[in-house]
């Protein structure tokens, strides 16, 4: 079956430190891969997302690359920033309009 | 475009009582999901409908809980009787099937907060 895996947490940071969050996956076929995030008190966001292998999704300075070779989907930033606290959530999805299948997430804290 | 309403945004209620989520999805989209997010088991999907059908609820936990989607413009999910082991924070979600394949985005509302006393 498909299954998303991901680095537990928390994760706490200074603020302009370096972010790696580990995401690796099984599925059948060629699925879909997201990063999504939750602020305190609010449902969740699409951050990015690739479609095929090789594709770097980015957003807001977080990047992640699908490795098919891999099967991983790790999310980084450069320099992150206190308002970057948050649970994220790398998901998959194998077709259509399937539902996505979630990671456990990841909480980060970044202190100043 | 409002985005997906859910209500209400938190209810408390008693062991016993019938508790019944809301939620409106983003207008054209054809799939809705309703989610169940604890600390324990994260976050787990209950239920989904594609074009206002139910296609897997195997999510359910018990014969306790509902959903419905009686159109493309609100579903609900029910739990009757409540127990305080069902006290999470209910997501639900839409998005639009894309031609050729696309996937398409989902989009979450903000969450109903339900604590069962």
């Amino acid at each position: 079956g498909n299954s998303v895996t991901q680095m537990e947490g928390p994760v706490t940071l200074s603020e302009e430190a370096f972010l790696t969050i580990n995401c690796t996956y099984t599925a059948t076929g060629y699925p879909s891969l997201f990063w999504y995030v939750q602020y305190p008190g609010e449902g969740l966001q699409l951050l990015l997302k690739a479609t095929k292998a090789d594709d770097k999704g980015s957003n807001k300075g977080f990047e992640a690359t699908y490795r098919k070779e891999t099967t991983s989907f790790h999310l980084e930033k450069g320099s992150v920033q206190v308002s970057d606290s948050a649970v994220y959530f790398c998901a998959l999805r194998n077709s259509g309009n399937t539902p996505l299948v979630f990671g456990k997430g990841t909480r980060l804290s970044v202190i100043a | 475009d409002a985005g997906v309403i859910q209500s209400p945004r938190h209810e408390v209620t008693e062991m016993g009582q019938e508790v019944t989520l809301r939620c409106k999805p983003i207008s054209g989209h054809n799939s809705l999901f309703w989610y169940r997010q604890t600390m324990m088991r994260g976050l787990e999907l209950l239920i989904y409908f594609n074009n206002n059908v139910p296609i897997d609820d195997s999510g359910m936990p018990e014969d306790r809980f509902s959903a419905k989607m009686p159109n493309a413009s609100f579903s609900t999910l029910k739990i009757q009787p409540s127990e305080p082991r069902d006290s999470a924070v209910y997501f639900c979600a839409s998005s639009l099937r894309g031609v050729a394949g696309v996937k398409g985005e989902q989009f979450f509302g903000p969450g109903t907060r339900l604590t069962v006393l």
